[in-house]
């Protein structure tokens, strides 16, 4: 069975930073892309940021561009999301997510999410 | 990027009709290989999203077969033929034809 387990989560103030965890299970990790999704209180879907298989192709929305980095442990099973110089705009819940094998194919799987507030 | 336009905001249902929700992109949603990538999610209140169908039409593992979608040009609709208890939640359609991939805002289905 899939499973993606976000951690890292929490309360932080603005301008601080957070690493949110992904533990991976249930398929062969270093096969799959991965992804971050976030989705503000009450709000919808925004994707965050993409992996690739290897971790040498990388994405990022343009509102996280130089503030976020994304990375992975294939040893591990491990997805992560390096948060720094946080916002209150970036207060939402994050969800790691599969792509599937297929190209061009978005988010089959997706963890339970991780709370991040950014708050004074 | 391209803009996924979802409506209704809100679609109150009776228990064992259907209902249909639709969505409409900003820019054909055909990629160069043919396909069409348009995903359907569900999210219950409370839970993460679940992914229902992709490429527009097919459903995943496990998922009822009341689901289904379809496309017309750039218009897309998921239809639930007989709505049941558990179908009550936010329902996203996403295009992955053109990056970056991206949302509707939602469609809150409730039951009457």
């Amino acid at each position: 069975e899939v499973q993606l387990v976000e951690s890292g989560g929490g309360l932080v103030q603005p301008g601080g930073s957070l690493r949110l965890s992904c533990a991976a299970s249930g398929f062969t990790f270093s096969s799959y892309e991965m992804n971050w999704v976030r989705q503000a209180p009450g709000k919808g879907l925004e994707w965050v940021s993409y992996i690739d298989s290897s971790g040498t192709t990388i994405y990022y929305v343009d509102s996280v561009k130089g503030r976020f980095t994304i990375s992975r442990d294939n040893a591990k099973n491990s997805l992560y999301l390096q948060m720094n110089s946080l916002r209150a705009e970036d207060t939402a819940v994050y969800y790691c997510a599969r792509n599937p094998l297929l190209e061009h194919d978005y988010f089959d799987y997706w963890g339970q999410g991780t709370l991040v507030t950014v708050s004074s | 990027d391209v803009v996924m336009t979802q409506s209704p905001l809100s679609l109150p249902v009776t228990l064992g009709q259907p209902a249909s929700i639709s969505c409409r992109s900003s820019q054909s949603l055909v990629h160069s290989d043919g396909n069409t990538y348009l995903n359907w999610f569900q999210q219950r209140p409370g839970q993460s999203p679940r992914r229902l169908i992709y490429k527009v039409s097919n459903r995943d593992s496990g998922v009822p077969d009341r689901f289904s979608g379809s496309e017309s040009g750039t218009d897309f609709t998921l239809k639930i033929s007989r709505v049941e208890a558990e179908d009550v939640g936010v329902y996203y359609c996403m295009q992955g034809t053109h990056w970056p991939p991206t949302f509707g805002g939602g469609t809150k289905v409730e039951i009457k």
